[in-house]
């Protein structure tokens, strides 16, 4: 089974700090990808990266970075957390595309970040 | 742009009734179109996608959606609901010309009665 894992489930932060959320999958994927999810907003993507030290934005990237120095780590970086940083946060893989044109993207169990 | 649309926030359904939540998409082309479920304090789960060919897709779960081009959507039903059906459900859309990126819609919040 495909496996995406988080480093927290929960974190608390207070403003101006920095924050790293870890990702890390297990099954040599490509494609890594950041969501925040918002109560009536869905998912929306923050950045997503396709090879090791590549990256692309999302539709929301402002406030945020990310790494990616090995192929089965991505990370999502608060250079500043601020209080409308507050949120969940999806870590998400998958394989490049596949012969339908599109691979499946597995999700991790998400880290729900306060920022006070 | 690709944009989805799920129209009711919340729906509340008896155990044992019929369920269906509706999407509806944006996208000149044909779309690759999904719907994920997230139980509570889990991550999402694919429940069943389409990508061309028969316009109804089963999925696990006892899950099926059907494709309607004409309409531009994508609802998922079930015949009869079980109380572990309780759970937030987002339809997304990927396609091509987006880099296949997925969009999601608000998602539709699902409370079972007994």
């Amino acid at each position: 089974d495909v496996k995406v894992t988080q480093s927290s489930r929960y974190l608390v932060k207070r403003t101006g700090e920095k924050v790293f959320l870890e990702c890390v999958q297990d099954m040599d994927h490509e494609n890594m990808f950041w969501y925040r999810q918002d109560p009536g907003l869905g998912l929306r993507l923050i950045y997503f990266s396709y090879d090791v030290k590549m990256k692309e934005k999302g539709d929301i990237p402002e406030g945020y970075s990310v790494s990616r120095e090995k192929k089965e780590r991505f990370s999502l970086i608060l250079e500043s957390a601020s209080t409308n940083q507050t949120s969940m946060y999806l870590c998400a893989s998958s394989s490049h595309l596949g012969r339908e044109g599109y691979n499946e993207q597995f999700f991790g169990p998400g880290t729900r970040l306060t920022v006070l | 742009a690709q944009s989805v649309t799920q129209p009711d926030i919340h729906i509340t359904v008896s155990e044992g009734a019929s369920l269906e939540l509706r999407c509806n998409y944006s996208y000149g082309a044909t779309p690759y179109l999904f719907w994920y479920v997230q139980s509570p304090g889990q991550g999402l789960q694919l429940l069943l996608k389409y990508f061309s060919g028969d316009t109804l897709v089963q999925g696990i779960k006892g899950f099926e959606a059907e494709f309607k081009r004409s309409q531009s959507s994508f609802n998922l039903r079930k015949p009869s609901v079980h109380w572990s059906d309780a759970a937030e459900y987002f339809c997304a859309v990927a396609s091509k010309a987006a880099g296949n990126k997925l969009t999601f819609g608000g998602g539709t919040r699902v409370l079972v009665k007994p």
